[in-house]
Formats: C-alpha cells, sequence, structure tokens
C-alpha cells in the first residue's frame, strides 16, 4: 500500500483479556518496527523485524508481548492476560533494507485497557 | 544507554525563528533523527543528521555536534501550522534501525 496501515485504530479491552493489533507496511520494506507510545512521552522501542525473523526483541517489556511477521510482509502484535500499564499508542513503522534516512510511522492503534 | 534530551515546551510567535535543542550521549550513536508528531498523528521524519554540521531543507533545519552530543533544530517563518511536538531520536551503531526517542518538545506558535 502507499502507506503503513494499522488495525484497528482504537482498541478498548478489559484487563486480562488478549489483543491482536496488526501492520501492514509498505510494500516492499523489509524492517518492520513496533514502537509504544504513552501520553507525553517520546516512542519506545518494542521489536525490530528484519524479513521473517525478529532482529531484536529487547523492548518487549515481558514475556505477555509477542509479535510475529511469518511471511515477511503483516506483522501482528500479541499482548496476553493485558493489564491497565499496557493502555498506550502502538505505534509501526517500515523501511527500505539499509535505509538511514529515517522510516515511515504507521496512524497507530490507541490500546486502552479498563 | 542513550540518554536523549529536550525542553518539554516551547512557545514562539508566528513568522518567527525558534531553535529546539537536544542533547544525547555519544557512546554507540550513530546518526540523529528529528521527527515531527501532530496531536493524536503519527510522527512523520524531518531530518536526519550523520556527519557534523547543518543540513538545511525548506524552513527546516538541523545541526549537529557528535564531539559535543548537541544537536538542534531550527524553524523559520513559522506558521499556526508548525506547532506540534518535535522529537529527537538517536540511532545507534549496531541497533540495526532502531531508534531511540527523547520526551519531545511541544512547541506552540502563537499569533
Amino acid at each position: 500500500g502507499a502507506g503503513v496501515s494499522q488495525t484497528p485504530s482504537n482498541k478498548v479491552t478489559e484487563k486480562g483479556k488478549y489483543v491482536e493489533l496488526r501492520c501492514d507496511p509498505i510494500s516492499g520494506h523489509t524492517a518492520l518496527y513496533w514502537y509504544r507510545q504513552s501520553l507525553g512521552q517520546g516512542p519506545e522501542f518494542l521489536i525490530y523485524f528484519q524479513g521473517t525473523g525478529a532482529a531484536d526483541d529487547s523492548g518487549l517489556p515481558n514475556d505477555r508481548f509477542f509479535a510475529v511477521r511469518p511471511e515477511g510482509s503483516v506483522s501482528t502484535l500479541k499482548i496476553q492476560r493485558t493489564e491497565r500499564g499496557d493502555s498506550a499508542v502502538y505505534l509501526c513503522a517500515s523501511s527500505p533494507q539499509g535505509q538511514d534516512y529515517g522510516y515511515t510511522f504507521g496512524s497507530g492503534t490507541r490500546l486502552t485497557v479498563v | 544507554g542513550q540518554n536523549i534530551d529536550q525542553p518539554t515546551e516551547m512557545t514562539a510567535t508566528e513568522g518567527a525563528i525558534v531553535q529546539i535543542n537536544c542533547t544525547y550521549q555519544t557512546s554507540g550513536f550513530n546518526g540523529l533523527f528529528w521527527y515531527q508528531q501532530h496531536a493524536g498523528e503519527a510522527p512523520t521524519f524531518l531530518s536526519y543528521n550523520v556527519l557534523d554540521g547543518l543540513e538545511e531543507k525548506g524552513r527546516f533545519s538541523s545541526f549537529l555536534s557528535r564531539s559535543k552530543g548537541y544537536s538542534y533544530l531550527l524553524l523559520k517563518e513559522l506558521q499556526m501550522k508548525d506547532s506540534a511536538s518535535y522529537l529527537c531520536a538517536g540511532l545507534l551503531t549496531g541497533g540495526g534501525n532502531k531508534l531511540t526517542f527523547g520526551t519531545g518538545t511541544q512547541l506552540k506558535v502563537e499569533l
């Protein structure tokens, strides 16, 4: 597609539930990133894919968070047993391999855990 | 780690010039980005500096001094639509393309 697409744009869930957030990157972009942004803060790195594999998952806060990218395109961020502290905007970004002039963010999914 | 520091808020007048500063720890540093983020929207790329000096792009310019761990974003001929958060982000060596962001500087442009 023309840009990075994230669905849903908003998600409200109850504490303890499981959620999946989807990211559809720009066609042909090999690198895909997930960030989380809390109100008044800058984006915080979660995980980075190069192709199908997670090249760096050091930002995932704990084992309730998991992400996949099985065919090297669409990625899903999965959060188990959600907690109120997980409430944030989850941003996805993609870039061509080797690009050094910034990547393109999607509009994000606003997750609210009640 | 990579601590990125920038002012929380700034206010400027339409038509004026404003400079937003950013400091960072130099260890492991491999480049510095500036992003603009309007409320409720995704960050959009503004500039990237990897070498010392000034990069100019229309009304926006970005400066980097690697030895001082210092960068600034300069916005000229301010317009009301420039009211937004400006995020400074460092790129680390060996970190793929992973960015470490500051908390952002909220710029308010007034008449």
